[in-house]
């Protein structure tokens, strides 16, 4: 089984739809949890943290589900901008510091 | 302040030599990880140094790839006798601290071996 999976989509909704990416983990003891951006043929960028409570930044919601063991990212109001494959992040908790990232989800937002 | 920078951009080589891939990463930063893309795939962990020390080389898929780090700062990747199947995008990230920091992407090298 895989570290991290998630759906590869691909999504494509229309501009100013709300959309969902949920991910799943392997490793109950995984401690840190991140979504990354990445744009075509771009290095990844840290899109948030993921933290127990659950948190908010602008039209982006993340949601930590550790009984389920399961990350969400909610992305509202959808901009063309947003279009970009998102990539769901887990440590390992075996030494803390290997991070499994998953194969990712591509969304197309359409105008 | 400047971000991760990663040397050559693009590398093509022919099978059976080796390379040599670069990383500056962010100045402060301790922490320093590898990792390679293949086309269409994820991230895949290859090493993960903190100072000049690696203590997780588990990724390093076989003993044609080695890495170092000196003076806590700068990286190298090398791959000796390429092969095709090391055809991918070679990507390094640096963080503050480690652990359960977020980590900050380089711009990658992409290797292509012919």
């Amino acid at each position: 089984r895989k570290e991290v999976e998630q759906d590869p989509g691909p999504f494509n909704v229309p501009e100013g739809a709300t959309v969902a990416f949920n991910c799943t983990y392997s490793n109950s003891a995984s401690q840190s949890f991140f979504w990354y951006r990445q744009d075509c043929r771009k290095e990844p960028k840290l899109l948030m943290s993921v933290y127990s409570s659950g948190n908010e930044d602008g039209r982006f919601t993340a949601q930590l589900n550790r009984a389920s063991q399961y990350i969400s990212l909610l992305i509202r109001d959808s901009k063309l901008s947003d279009s970009a494959t998102y990539l769901c992040v887990v440590n390992g908790a075996a030494t803390g510091n290997q991070f499994y990232f998953g194969t990712g989800t591509s969304l197309t937002v359409i105008p | 302040g400047a971000g991760v920078s990663q040397s050559p951009s693009n590398k093509v080589t022919e099978k059976g030599k080796d390379v040599e891939l670069r990383c500056d990463p962010i100045s402060g930063h301790t922490a320093l990880y590898w990792y390679r893309q293949s086309l269409g795939q994820g991230l895949e962990f290859l090493i993960y140094f903190q100072g000049n020390s690696a203590p997780d080389k588990s990724g390093l898929p076989s003993d044609r790839f080695s890495a170092e780090r000196t003076g806590g700062s700068v990286s190298t990747l090398t791959i000796q006798r390429t092969q095709q199947e090391d055809s991918a995008v070679y990507l390094c990230a640096s963080s503050p601290f480690g652990g359960s920091y977020e980590q900050y992407f380089g711009p990658g090298t992409r290797l292509t071996v012919t």
